[in-house]
């Protein structure tokens, strides 16, 4: 059964700053995987897809990598601002497709200014 | 082009009661599946429907049902209402291609469910 971590669970960054999310995952047979960012009581805003075949997928100051042998992805964000905060959630999908997305509890991010 | 829409985005219901919430996916996604968010578990899968045909169904009691229609709107039904289904529930779409296969979720505001 899949499993998906992510620490830590709460991180304080001053403006700025570059900073790097952690997911792990137990199950390296992944189909994709894919990091959202959910700010308070909204809904969940896609960030990054990253199929298995790719080791990594950029847009704008977000870089994320995937490397299924050691059942790892971070998401790197670029130059920091209070606008970035929010709560990061990564989540696995199996290989066959046909399964969902498993979820990590996420890493609650501030940014202050 | 519009997003996901989850409909009502808050309601309030009273032990024993039951509750339908909508989904409607982005035009042309064909699965649409739903989850449960609260704070101590996270997001938990509940099912997933492609073409109106349940793909998917997560670990949650027979309370908690779903359907999807030929335009692909979704609805989850949840019965006998108890306090612990308070949560915020969301939907998401994702375009199913014979080329890509199955592409990235998108997601909607979710329905904030209290039960009192």
């Amino acid at each position: 059964k899949q499993e998906v971590t992510q620490i830590p669970a709460a991180l304080s960054v001053p403006e700025g700053e570059n900073l790097v999310l952690n997911c792990s995952f137990t199950d390296s047979a992944i189909y994709n995987l894919q990091w959202f960012r959910q700010d308070p009581g909204k809904g969940l805003t896609s960030l990054l897809l990253i199929q298995s075949s790719q080791r990594e997928q950029t847009s704008g100051r977000l870089n994320a990598s995937l490397d299924k042998s050691s059942g790892r992805s971070t998401l790197y964000i670029a130059a920091s601002q209070p606008g970035d905060s929010a709560t990061y959630l990564c989540a696995a999908k199996g290989d066959s497709g046909n399964t969902p997305l498993v979820f990590g509890k996420g890493t609650r991010l501030s940014v202050i200014a | 082009k519009a997003g996901v829409t989850q409909t009502p985005r808050y309601l309030i219901k009273t032990r024993g009661q039951q509750v339908t919430l909508s989904c409607s996916p982005i035009s042309g996604h064909r699965s649409v599946s739903w989850y449960q968010q609260t704070p101590g578990q996270g997001l938990q899968f509940l099912f997933e429907y492609f073409s109106e045909t349940q793909r998917n169904k997560g670990n949650f009691p027979g309370r908690f049902s779903g359907r999807q229609f030929s335009n692909s709107r979704s609805e989850m039904n949840v019965s006998t209402l108890e306090l612990g289904d308070s949560a915020l529930y969301l939907c998401a779409s994702s375009l199913i291609s014979l080329l890509r296969g199955e592409t990235e979720a998108f997601f909607g505001q979710g329905t904030r469910l209290t039960v009192v």
